[in-house]
Parts: C-alpha cells; structure tokens; sequence
C-alpha cells in the first residue's frame, strides 16, 4: 500500500512568520512529488513540484525533497492570511500504469493577523 | 484561473436520473482525468484517458461512466447513482499520461445525489 502521510493540523501561524509544511511517503520508487494549495470550497491549485533531492524556490515558497529519508516538505516565507488553506502533498511512484498520483489527507494552514 | 473548465459546477439528480459532467481543456494536453472529492478527503483517481483512449479506470461501478469525445474534451456520465456519490468532481489534465507529468485541475462540478 503506497502511503502519503500528512499532519492534519490545523497549523497556526502569525502573519508574517514561517509555515513549515511536511510528508512522508512510504514508496521509495517515488519520483515526482507535488504540492497542491486547496481553499475551503474549491479545487486543488498546483503550488510547486520538485523531482530532485535539495531545494526548489519560487517566490515564497520552497519546496525541499530527501529521498533518502522520504521525506518532502514545503515552506512559506512571510505567510499570509490568504495563504490560509489546506496543503496537499502528492507523490507520483512512477512503477508502471501511467501518471497516478496518491494525495495525502492534507494540512490545514491558518495564518493568524 | 484555471484553463480547465467544468460544467455544471453545481448539480443535484436523484437517483433514477441520467445527467453527464463535461469538461474542456484548452491548453493542447493530450491525457484527461477524472477524480472523486469527499468532504475532507484527498483525490482519489477515477479515470485517465491518454490520447482519448481510456488508460486507466480504477474498478470505478458502471454507474460512472467516461467517453471522451476528442482531446480537448471529456465527459462523465452519471446513472443510478447514490446518495454516497455525492461529492466534489475534478476533471484535470496534463500534457500526456506518461509518468511525472504536471496535473492542473479544473474548478470541480459539485454533485448531491437525493
């Protein structure tokens, strides 16, 4: 059973701090690795993806990868309420049938005024 | 905004009626998806299409059912359906089905089954 694992949170930090945003995923073929940010109500928006051990940064964010201890994580500098929202991580295992990726449950950020 | 779009966003169908989802994408990718949304619960993959033939179906009940009409478009078909089938759902997309591919989601057709 492939597994993605989550805190659910909810995660509460001030506006203008450091959320720092973890999973853990149990197939060590896994390949790709994505995070996806989801408002109360509405689909899942791409945030980052990341392929390569270390670190991906896009403005805010940072995305940080350790296949070796199968381990993903991303960051958001200077949170923001908007950045309030649950954080979906998805992993893609890529051993055969195609792009199939497994969700995480998710954690809920609150970013605190 | 996304360029997945989905239609209706909101549906409600009792359980002896036939309705469909339809969702277009218009960025040229070539693999289509359909996944499920409950309440506070991940995506969970329903179909993939690749190339307007079905790749994938993840042992979704026949009440569920896919065409893809050509690339840019695709429909879920919806029969005899439960009211534990209602949920949020997502049509997604991304450049061809093969592994690693980015998937970007469309804003999701609300169901309540009654």
């Amino acid at each position: 059973q492939k597994e993605v694992e989550q805190n659910s949170g909810p995660l509460s930090v001030p506006e203008g701090a450091i959320a720092s945003l973890n999973c853990t995923y149990s197939d060590r073929g896994s390949q790709s690795f994505f995070w996806y940010r989801q408002y109360s109500g509405k689909s899942p928006e791409l945030i980052m993806f990341i392929y390569s051990n270390g670190d991906k940064e896009d403005g805010r964010f940072t995305a940080q990868l350790n296949k070796a201890s199968q381990y993903v994580s991303l960051l958001i500098r200077d949170s923001q309420p908007s950045d309030s929202a649950t954080y979906l991580c998805a992993v893609n295992a890529g051993t055969g049938g195609g792009n199939k990726l497994t969700f995480g449950t998710g954690t809920q950020l609150k970013v605190e005024l | 905004d996304t360029e997945v779009t989905q239609t209706p966003k909101h549906l409600v169908m009792g359980m002896t009626n036939k309705k469909s989802l339809k969702c277009e994408q218009h960025m040229g990718h070539r693999a289509m998806y359909w996944y499920k949304q409950k309440a506070k619960k991940p995506p969970e993959l329903m179909f993939v299409y690749s190339y307007e033939k079905l790749s994938i179906n993840e042992s979704v009940p026949s009440r569920f059912s896919p065409e893809c009409p050509n690339s840019s478009l695709l429909n879920l078909h919806l029969h005899a359906l439960q009211p534990e089938d209602s949920a949020l759902y997502l049509c997604a997309s991304s450049q061809d089905a093969g592994f690693g591919n980015t998937i970007y989601f469309g804003e999701g057709s609300w169901l309540t089954v009654v």
